[in-house]
């Protein structure tokens, strides 16, 4: 399975524009990337997913590099209710259904 | 419509214990996972089933087990229960496994947490 790497955490002014970037180098053509969070004390929800191009939906954007080896999750106005853990995640290009390996994703904190 | 159900919320047992944790999907939805979370190891998968068959399963011990009804609701059970057990276990259900090219997302409940003394 392609491993992720992401920042332990970040800060993020109200209002502004949070950007979270996640190193999967090891992905495979066929994998997708996840974006998952968890808000303190709630089960994880799910925000987004691609496999090549961009992607946007209510909640976000996603940005994949065009070798597909690193993404960035965009907020584009964060709020205070957006305080979570990120979680990037790589599915597994296998038939492993809904397993999905999380690592230790990003704290992010809106401050404001 | 109603989200992932999972009961009890909180329980605490001791040592040597078992436990059944339930979880109704959101309706419709027919596979069901199970994710353990503590702060040290953080989120774990468990197990997965579809159809009342298990289709996946982490690496956890034999201790923990599972299954899944007709109606697609699960339980979960852990025997002979030891302090490391003691985390946030969640479910997660979605409309079919996810599997090649048919993605989807996993809607997860807000947990059972368990404390094992």
């Amino acid at each position: 399975d392609a491993k992720t790497t992401q920042p332990t955490s970040m800060d993020c002014a109200e209002g502004r524009a949070a950007n979270l970037p996640c190193n999967h180098s090891t992905i495979s053509g066929n994998e997708y990337v996840y974006w998952y969070r968890q808000i303190h004390s709630q089960g994880p929800q799910y925000i987004i997913h691609g496999l090549k191009n961009n992607e946007t939906n209510e909640m976000a954007s996603l940005i994949i590099t065009e070798d597909r080896k690193s993404s960035t999750l965009i907020l584009p106005h964060a709020t205070l209710r957006d305080t979570a853990v990120y979680y990037c995640i790589v599915r597994p290009s296998n038939n492993a259904g809904n397993m999905l390996t999380f690592g230790g994703g990003t704290r992010l904190m809106v401050k404001p | 419509k109603a989200g992932v159900t999972q009961t009890p919320r909180y329980l605490i047992k001791t040592r040597g214990q078992q436990v059944t944790l339930s979880c109704s999907p959101i309706s419709g939805h027919r596979s069901v996972s199970w994710y353990q979370q503590t702060p040290g190891q953080g989120l774990q998968f468990l197990f997965e089933y579809f159809s009342e068959t298990q289709r996946n399963k982490g690496n956890f011990p034999g201790r923990f087990s599972g299954r899944q009804f007709s109606n697609s609701r699960s339980e979960m059970n852990v025997s002979t229960l030891e302090l490391g057990d003691s985390a946030l276990y969640l479910c997660a259900s979605s409309l079919v496994p996810t599997s090649g090219r048919r993605t989807g997302e996993l809607f997860f409940g807000e947990g059972s947490r368990l404390t094992v003394l």
